[in-house]
């Protein structure tokens, strides 16, 4: 079946401007969550959604980021005003929930501010 | 906050050789994962364990998680070209246990050099 995808794969935006990452998790799989990867280093955790419950964002680094999921599938990241800071791969995995959490990943976005 | 430090950060092999990476931490897990990620792609999960002092084989590869469930090691024998990429641990965290709290490792670049 069809893995996580999201969109778009690279993005080039100027200091700040707005920009939408989004996220298509596997069906069926209710956990979502979303980090970012600095250049060869480890994953940072920014949010988190289980289903129709209310998500942790204790990772999100400042309030110029949100996220928001529809109807328990797409995932939508937003990040205001970016800075070059901002610049990373931002990653999406999936999971069905319980059991020990197996996530699946997309093949990021590469999101470069200048 | 980083909870997990992998070691080696950096490791360059000939094809043939055996490597171990390490997973530490002074934080008690009730799972932690393996995943290893190549350039352009998310990480892909290998393996999970969640028994203290488990032991878990992947063709090459073998997993151990440490008694304490603090610590982990991949130990990869006759390493080949295909093992090249970033391997990445993360745990879950037992104190918290909700599932939605992966913490990850710094990770080790792994060359394996034909």
């Amino acid at each position: 079946g069809a893995g996580v995808s999201q969109s778009p794969s690279n993005k080039v935006t100027e200091k700040g401007k707005d920009v939408e990452l989004r996220c298509d998790p596997i069906s069926g799989h209710t956990a979502l969550y979303w980090y970012r990867q600095s250049l060869g280093q480890g994953l940072e955790f920014l949010i988190y959604f289980q289903g129709n419950s209310a998500p942790d964002k204790s990772g999100l680094p400042s309030d110029r980021f949100s996220a928001e999921r529809t109807g328990g599938s797409v995932s939508t990241l937003t990040i205001q005003r970016t800075q070059q800071e901002d610049s990373a791969v931002y990653l999406c995995a999936s999971s069905l929930p319980g059991g020990t959490y197996e996530q699946y990943f997309g093949p990021g976005t590469r999101l470069t501010v200048t | 906050t980083q909870l997990l430090e992998q070691s080696p950060q950096f490791l360059s092999i000939q094809e043939g050789e055996n490597l171990t990476v390490y997973c530490n931490s002074s934080s008690v897990f009730s799972s932690l994962q393996w995943y290893r990620q190549e350039p352009g792609e998310g990480p892909v999960l290998l393996v999970t364990v969640v028994t203290g002092g488990e032991v878990k084989k992947l063709k090459r590869l073998t997993f151990q998680f440490g008694d304490a469930r603090k610590d982990s090691s991949l130990h990869i024998t006759a390493a080949q070209p295909g093992d090249t990429g970033l391997y990445l641990c993360a745990g879950n965290d037992a104190l918290t246990n909700t599932g939605n709290q992966f913490y990850f490792g710094t990770g080790t670049s792994l060359t394996v050099i034909p």
